[in-house]
């Protein structure tokens, strides 16, 4: 079936730092994949998606690369600050099917 | 575009009683709607499907009979706990798709209902 898999947290990163968290997926065909992100007490906010192989997602600094080769979605932003502290969940939703698939979220804290 | 409301946000209530969730598509008309569990820092689980007019679909080990789910129109899916127990408190998060001028599958997501069962 289709499945995400995720790094685990949590990390816990200094402001500026480099982040990579990676997501890699099992599925047949080809599936959309998505970032979300989840800050406290609140619901989940899409942060970018790719729809097909080599396909950038990027939005606010985050970027994901649809790897088609390595079956991953790893996302990265070059200088990470306090406010990006939140849950980030890797998804990914087959097309012609409604259903989303959610890896286990990976807990970011940024400290100044 | 593509607003997902949910109301209330947090609901505090007596073990025994019943409490309704709604999930509202501001924007567009949500032809599928999808309720999620969430228990303190967990992914979220998919309790159930609902197509606009049809019943719902549940997952697996997910109690239809506890989890009344409601889909009477584009906009509007109602989740109702019955009976509710200390062990229904959660995080209960609602999602929605349409069919028209988006990613076929995205779903939209609610800002969540916090459930406290005392």
């Amino acid at each position: 079936g289709n499945s995400v898999t995720q790094m685990e947290g949590p990390v816990t990163l200094s402001e500026e730092a480099f982040l990579t968290i990676n997501c890699t997926y099992t599925a047949t065909g080809y599936p959309s994949l998505f970032w979300y992100v989840q800050y406290p007490g609140e619901g989940l906010q899409l942060l970018l998606k790719a729809t097909k192989a080599d396909d950038k997602g990027s939005n606010k600094g985050f970027e994901a690369t649809y790897r088609k080769e390595t079956t991953s979605f790893h996302l990265e932003k070059g200088s990470v600050q306090v406010s990006d502290s939140a849950v980030y969940f890797c998804a990914l939703v087959k097309h012609n099917n409604n259903d989303m698939r959610f890896g286990a979220g990976t807990r970011l804290t940024v400290k100044p | 575009g593509a607003v997902v409301s949910q109301h209330p946000s947090w609901v505090i209530c007596k073990s025994g009683t019943s409490v309704k969730i709604e999930c509202r598509s501001l924007d567009f008309q949500a032809t599928t709607m999808f309720w999620y569990r969430q228990f303190p820092k967990q992914s979220l689980m998919l309790m159930a499907t609902s197509n606009e007019g049809s019943k719902a679909t549940y997952e697996q080990g997910v109690e239809k009979d506890k989890f009344l789910i409601n889909h009477a129109s584009l906009t509007l899916s109602t989740l109702t706990v019955t009976s509710a127990h200390p062990e229904d408190s959660s995080f209960y998060i609602c999602s929605a798709t349409g069919t028209s001028g988006r990613i076929y599958g995205e779903q939209f997501f609610g800002p969540g209902t916090r459930l406290t069962v005392l």
